[in-house]
């Protein structure tokens, strides 16, 4: 059974749309995470929910609107996308040891 | 501020060569420690966790790593390579008071010659 899981997994679209990636995870866990890894592979943490509630919102433009419906969904949805937020959007899960499992990660292109 | 320092951007051993991938870290309280390990065009993978106790941790895939406070240092270990540990590796620092947010490191990638 998968642990985290996004949709989808690729995405291509032109500059100025606006696009919405999906995550769940079935662990169980109260906390959820989106990270996005750049072109080099940096890896930050934008922003983090626990139990639906925004807890961490790392310096990202707000046309980045995550949405929690409920402890096992975190989706990410990005208005007007521009060239710079091409990159891999990884979600991620923890319990309470902070422990976080990680999703397969969606590679988003802005053409 | 939390940061975490990978050395090396890429590292070449032979298969069957011992492996230290190296990891300092900078954070203002007990640091909660991990290794992942990413594959191209895969998720991360947690290979091991430092949270408290032993410095020295086993994880997955025949994978350690000693916790040594006062080099502030967080090094991988593997006796010995196979090919297909070929991918990137991160170090990751975090805390509960930070908001359970990790901090990764650059990456190390790892080449496995045969």
């Amino acid at each position: 059974d998968t642990a985290v899981s996004q949709t989808p997994k690729y995405l291509v679209t032109q500059m100025g749309n606006d696009k919405s990636i999906k995550c769940e995870q079935n662990l169980g866990h109260d906390t959820m995470y989106w990270y996005k890894q750049d072109s080099k592979k940096f890896l930050k943490i934008m922003f983090s929910y626990n139990n639906k509630e925004l807890i961490i919102n790392e310096t990202v433009p707000n046309r980045f609107s995550p949405k929690s419906p409920d402890k096992a969904h975190l989706n990410l949805h990005i208005n007007s996308l521009e060239l710079g937020d091409s990159a891999v959007y990884f979600c991620a899960s923890s319990q309470v040891t902070i422990e976080q499992f990680f999703g397969p990660g969606t590679r988003l292109t802005v053409l | 501020a939390q940061s975490v320092t990978q050395p090396d951007i890429h590292i070449t051993v032979s298969e069957g060569a011992s492996l230290e991938l190296r990891c300092n870290y900078s954070y203002g309280a007990t640091p909660y420690l991990f290794w992942y390990v990413q594959s191209p065009g895969q998720g991360l993978q947690l290979l091991l966790k430092y949270f408290s106790g032993d410095t020295l941790v086993q994880g997955i895939k025949g994978f350690e790593a000693e916790f040594k406070r006062s080099q502030s240092s967080f090094n991988l270990r593997k006796p010995s390579v196979h090919w297909s540990d070929a991918a990137e590796y991160f170090c990751a620092v975090g805390g509960v008071g930070g908001g359970n947010k990790l901090v990764f490191g650059a990456g190390t990638i790892l080449r496995v010659k045969s």
